[in-house]
């Protein structure tokens, strides 16, 4: 039990295609994340969601669409994607512990990841 | 702005050797916290180790520990009696408590039987 679950593993989808992605935390955490990994390039943060509420949208093209329904659950949304947005799409979840003043979170807890290829 | 470097695109270590991955940053918060995560080939990123910047003590789990040098702004991990279980990509990462986490480009560990 990894305590966040992505599906699919993996997808292939052509540029006309719309499909979503799905990430599960079972962690009771509050806040959860879209990453995107690309080779050789440093985690790119793409969405962030703190209950519930969208917080963060890190100029991500409006090809990706986010969704997050409760806190457990945190879709991501796919329509016309380009090649270059093959890569590896990781999620994670967070527990904001942060008090009045405070903004700690704990550390990211991430899911396997979905390998996207764009063809 | 808050970056992170690592330098080493790839390392090399003999099974039970010593290994030191290496990572600088630079922030202008007083207050933030450092990590150095593992990710197999399972891709799963996992939390090696974690440490608090206003903690002068270097954080330790088991075989993996850190060398933080705040004035120089580094955070360099060591992993001891290396394990071809360690093999994995290593990132470190950065946050100021804010739901931005920043990572670096990542070391790729190779062990050696």
């Amino acid at each position: 039990e990894t305590g966040v679950t992505q599906t699919p593993r993996h997808l292939v989808m052509g540029m006309t295609n719309k499909k979503s992605l799905k990430c599960e935390q079972h962690l009771g955490h509050n806040a959860m994340y879209w990453y995107k990994q690309s080779a050789k390039k440093p985690l790119e943060l793409m969405f962030v969601y703190n209950f519930k509420e969208q917080t963060e949208n890190n100029s991500v093209p409006s090809r990706f669409s986010p969704e997050c329904p409760n806190s457990s659950h945190l879709f991501l949304h796919l329509h016309t994607l380009q090649p270059e947005d093959s890569a590896l799409y990781l999620c994670a979840s967070s527990q904001d512990m942060g008090l009045t003043g405070s903004s700690y979170n704990s550390p990211l807890h991430f899911g396997n990841g979905t390998r996207l290829t764009v063809t | 702005a808050q970056t992170v470097t690592q330098s080493q695109p790839e390392m090399s270590v003999q099974e039970a050797e010593t290994v030191t991955l290496s990572c600088t940053y630079d922030t202008s918060e007083s207050d933030y916290y450092l990590f150095w995560y593992k990710q197999p080939p399972s891709r799963q990123m996992i939390l090696v180790i974690r440490q608090e910047a206003y903690k002068q003590q270097n954080a330790t789990e088991n075989r993996f520990s850190v060398n933080f040098q705040k004035a120089a702004k580094s955070f360099s991990l060591k992993i001891s009696d290396s394990q071809l279980g360690d093999a994995a990509m290593y990132f470190c990462a950065l946050t100021s408590g804010t739901y931005k986490y920043i990572f670096g480009t990542g070391t790729r560990l190779k062990v050696l039987a």
